[in-house]
């Protein structure tokens, strides 16, 4: 079955380091990827969209990576700052059957220390 | 800030209890969806929409149902709350077309169920 992980553990840094996330899929050939902030009790905010045929995008500070051989997906935030903690999901499409709808992964924690 | 709009934001009920928790958007998306988010879990999709008279079910088999009247308009609703419905209910927009589209999300409801 279709399966997107990203790590449940928490990632700890200090303030100014860069942040990476990853999320790793299997059982999935997705024609896009994205990535959203989630703060608690809030719903998500859109951040970047990749698709399958860039390798990386870059948005400010924040830098995504996308290898479809490796089936992996790395989301960078560089000189990171205590305002970036927050809980950061993945999200693949097209679903099974076509459908644009996005699936979600459940996220990583960020928690970025002055 | 996004013009999607969730009410309520905070809901303790009693288990048989009909309710409605009410999504708008002012976008003029013709996509609109439902999601049920736990603690630190996937955001699974339970409806969605893609214009006016259209629905869908999800993923998540749902008790819940939903309705499309208005484009600007997506209520979803429990016939018989259960303590099984306790869960965060996000709703969300996108634009229309086929194709990868960021999703525009609510602040969410938190649904408690006694």
């Amino acid at each position: 079955s279709q399966k997107i992980e990203q790590n449940s553990e928490a990632l700890n840094i200090q303030e100014g380091k860069t942040a990476t996330l990853t999320c790793n899929y299997t059982n999935y050939s997705p024609a896009y990827l994205q990535w959203y902030r989630q703060d608690p009790g809030r719903g998500p905010v859109f951040l970047l969209l990749i698709r399958e045929n860039e390798k990386e995008k870059r948005k400010e500070r924040l830098k995504v990576t996308f290898d479809t051989t490796l089936k992996q997906s790395l989301f960078h935030i560089t000189a990171s700052q205590p305002a970036d903690s927050a809980t950061y999901l993945c999200a693949l499409g097209p679903a099974s059957g076509g459908s644009y709808i996005p699936t979600f992964g459940r996220g990583t924690s960020l928690i970025v220390h002055p | 800030e996004a013009d999607i709009y969730q009410t309520p934001r905070y809901l303790v009920i009693g288990t048989g209890k009909k309710i409605t928790l009410e999504c708008s958007q002012t976008m003029g998306h013709d996509k609109m969806y439902w999601y049920q988010q736990d603690p630190g879990m996937e955001l699974h999709l339970i409806h969605y929409s893609y214009g006016v008279n259209s629905t869908e079910k999800g993923d998540l088999s749902s008790e819940s149902t939903v309705s499309r009247i208005r484009t600007e308009h997506f209520p979803l609703t429990l016939e018989s709350a259960r303590p099984s419905h306790t869960s965060q209910y996000l709703c969300a927009s996108s634009e229309g077309g086929t194709g990868a589209y960021e999703q525009y999300f609510g602040p969410g409801t938190r649904l408690t169920v006694t």
